[in-house]
């Protein structure tokens, strides 16, 4: 079955730091570009971060910047995101998705992984 | 700035069509976008990619009662027969250099 689970996701207090997971299954995940998508309570979707198949190229919103790091590792099929400096308006849930091709829409979901930054 | 732009919200009765609007910003009316469906406690699914003529390919599965259309800086999604299932956040998404950009997505609700 194609498939993306999340996982690593939890409560943390305010400058905390938490590594999420993205296990792939199902397809050649290193032919993909690979993205963090995240969306807080309540709110619409919001690209957090991208990479490369192979780690060559990686991209951020402006709001996470040197804050969050993406990486991945093809023998393992899977992606990460780490996190430090957290703050309350991190408070999301997190999804991972596929990139078609070369271009920059998802054509495959996780069900998400819920990150609480909270004193 | 590449900005997409819905409408917060839309309803329509079941069996009827809708047909649900994202605006491009001004200077990115040629964007290829994305449609994305969110069912309530899911996370999104992919429904299709819809190119400025209006082609589209959708994703596996996807009803053939989804469609895509294109005119000028709008793109549109239209569910025609609308189902109970059909219920849902619909979100588009496009990208440029370094960045990807969702709309605010469109709550559906069928009557």
């Amino acid at each position: 079955e194609v498939q993306l689970v999340e996982s690593g996701g939890g409560l943390v207090q305010p400058g905390g730091s938490l590594r999420l997971s993205c296990a792939a299954s199902g397809f050649t995940f290193s032919r993909y570009w690979m993205s963090w998508v995240r969306q807080a309570p309540g709110k619409g979707l919001e690209w957090v971060a991208n990479m490369k198949q192979d780690g060559t190229e990686k991209y951020y919103v402006d709001s996470v910047k040197g804050r969050f790091t993406i990486s991945r590792d093809n023998a393992k099929n899977s992606l990460y995101l780490q996190m430090n400096s957290l703050r309350a308006e991190d408070t999301a849930v997190y999804y991972c998705a596929t990139q078609y091709g070369d271009y920059w829409y998802f054509d495959l979901w996780g069900r998400g992984t819920l990150v609480t930054v909270s004193s | 700035q590449l900005v997409l732009t819905q409408s917060p919200s839309a309803s329509a009765s079941l069996g009827a069509s809708v047909k649900l609007t994202c605006t491009l910003s001004s200077g990115h009316s040629s964007y290829a976008i994305a449609w994305h469906q969110q069912q309530p406690e899911k996370g999104p699914r992919y429904l299709m990619k819809l190119n400025r003529d209006g082609s589209h390919s959708k994703g596996d599965g996807i009803p053939d009662r989804f469609s895509g259309s294109s005119s000028g800086a709008e793109r549109y999604l239209t569910i025609s027969n609308l189902q109970s299932e059909d219920e849902a956040d619909y979100y588009c998404q496009t990208w440029g250099t370094g960045i990807v950009v969702f709309g605010g997505g469109t709550k559906l609700t069928v009557l």
